[in-house]
Parts: structure tokens; C-alpha cells; sequence
């Protein structure tokens, strides 16, 4: 099994700062793909942005961005321009295969 | 286009009390999840499906049951519900082997007494 390891149980930002929100993984397959989900307190889980192990370039979605270390293992989150919207909890997680592993998340306070 | 639903969204059993839970999804999808969320410990995988008719045991499957009969539907079963099976429970479905995104339904928050 894989292991996904948030270890950042609680970050906080002003709004219109930058936050990154920290991931590493652990596994021994070469094919795998990577997540971030946001789970605001609706309980709705929501697709961030995702990276494929295979590509080197960094995944970008307007004010999210990922910084992907492949040899690290390490998964960090980028959010540009915190808005009082992104106030949330935040999963990583990977793929393998048929399976999704989750990390213990990240709550986020966003500070006006 | 409904996406995930998940029937209850919330319920109460006693100790020992059998349930189903419903996951239906109308995006014509061939996997399907369930997950439970706990304080502190993220998602975790009990059951899964790659297709109608096929399921598989995730990260956490014990006092948990699952049925597929029919593609856009994916049943989670408690038999005999205890404490430790209180916890909010996710299904999600994602088109096929190719496909990355999961699609989450709203949960169904279950606590046993």
C-alpha cells in the first residue's frame, strides 16, 4: 500500500498572500498520479489540480500550483492570491493502479 | 445530469443494527468507490468496483459488504453496524482505466450507538 503524508494539520494566510501546503508520498511504482482535493464545509470533495508522475513539468490551475519532486517524493501545493473562498480542508492523494490513498489533510484558514 | 448521489445522507443505527447504503451515478462510469472519513485520518478505501457485476476489498474492508448488480449503482453493506463504524462514507465514480478524476458524492453521515 501506499502511504500519503500530510504533516501540516493546520496552516493559515492572509488573504491575497501566498500559502504552500505540503505532501510527501511513498511508493515503489513507477505509473502513479498525484492529487489535490479541497473539501470545503459542505463536506464536498473537490478536484484541485492533478500531476502525472510521468510529466516533469509542474501542474497549474489559475491560482494553484504544484511543486512535484519526483526523487523527494514530494507533492507541495501552491495557492496564489488566497481568497477568504479557499478556506478549507485540503487532501493529497495519489493513484495506483485501481486505488486512491489519502492523506490526513490540511485545514486552511484564510485571514481577511 | 445528477453526478454522485448517495442515499441516506444521514442515519442512526444501534449496535448490531444492518443497513445499506446507496451510491447511484448517471454519468455512465465503470469504477466506483467507497470510502470513510474519520477525524484525523483522511479517506480511506473499504470497497471498490472496476465494472458492473466486479468488487474488491480497499484498505479497510472488514464489517463492510458491497454489491454492483447494475452499472450506475454501488451498494455498501453493514451487517451487524458497531461504534467504530460511526464515520461519514463517500462514494465516488471515475469513468475508466484512463481516466484520472474521481467524482465525489455528498456523503452519508452514519453514527452507531
Amino acid at each position: 500500500a501506499q502511504t500519503v503524508t500530510q504533516s501540516q494539520p493546520e496552516m493559515s494566510v492572509q488573504e491575497a498572500e501566498t500559502v504552500t501546503l505540503s505532501c510527501t508520498y511513498d511508493t515503489s511504482e513507477s505509473d502513479y498520479y498525484l492529487f489535490w482535493y479541497k473539501q470545503p464545509p459542505s463536506r464536498q470533495m473537490i478536484l484541485v489540480i492533478r500531476q502525472e508522475a510521468y510529466k516533469q513539468q509542474n501542474a497549474t490551475e489559475n491560482r494553484f500550483s504544484v511543486n512535484f519532486q519526483k526523487a523527494a517524493k514530494s507533492f507541495s501545493l501552491k495557492i496564489s492570491d488566497s481568497q477568504l473562498g479557499d478556506a478549507a480542508m485540503y487532501f493529497c492523494a495519489s493513484r495506483t493502479g485501481n486505488q486512491f490513498y489519502f492523506g490526513t489533510g490540511t485545514s486552511l484558514t484564510v485571514i481577511p | 445530469n445528477a453526478g454522485v448521489t448517495q442515499t441516506p445522507k444521514f442515519r442512526v443505527l444501534k449496535t448490531g443494527q444492518s443497513m445499506t447504503l446507496l451510491c447511484a451515478q448517471d454519468m455512465n462510469h465503470e469504477y466506483m468507490y467507497w470510502y470513510r472519513q474519520d477525524p484525523g485520518m483522511g479517506l480511506r478505501l473499504i470497497h471498490y468496483s472496476v465494472g458492473e457485476g466486479t468488487t474488491a476489498k480497499g484498505e479497510v474492508p472488514d464489517g463492510y459488504n458491497v454489491s454492483r448488480l447494475k452499472k450506475q449503482n454501488f451498494l455498501l453493506g453493514l451487517e451487524s453496524a458497531a461504534p467504530s463504524q460511526t464515520s461519514v462514507y463517500f462514494c465516488a465514480s471515475r469513468m475508466d482505466l484512463s481516466y484520472n478524476e474521481q467524482f465525489f458524492g455528498p456523503g452519508t453521515r452514519l453514527t452507531v450507538l
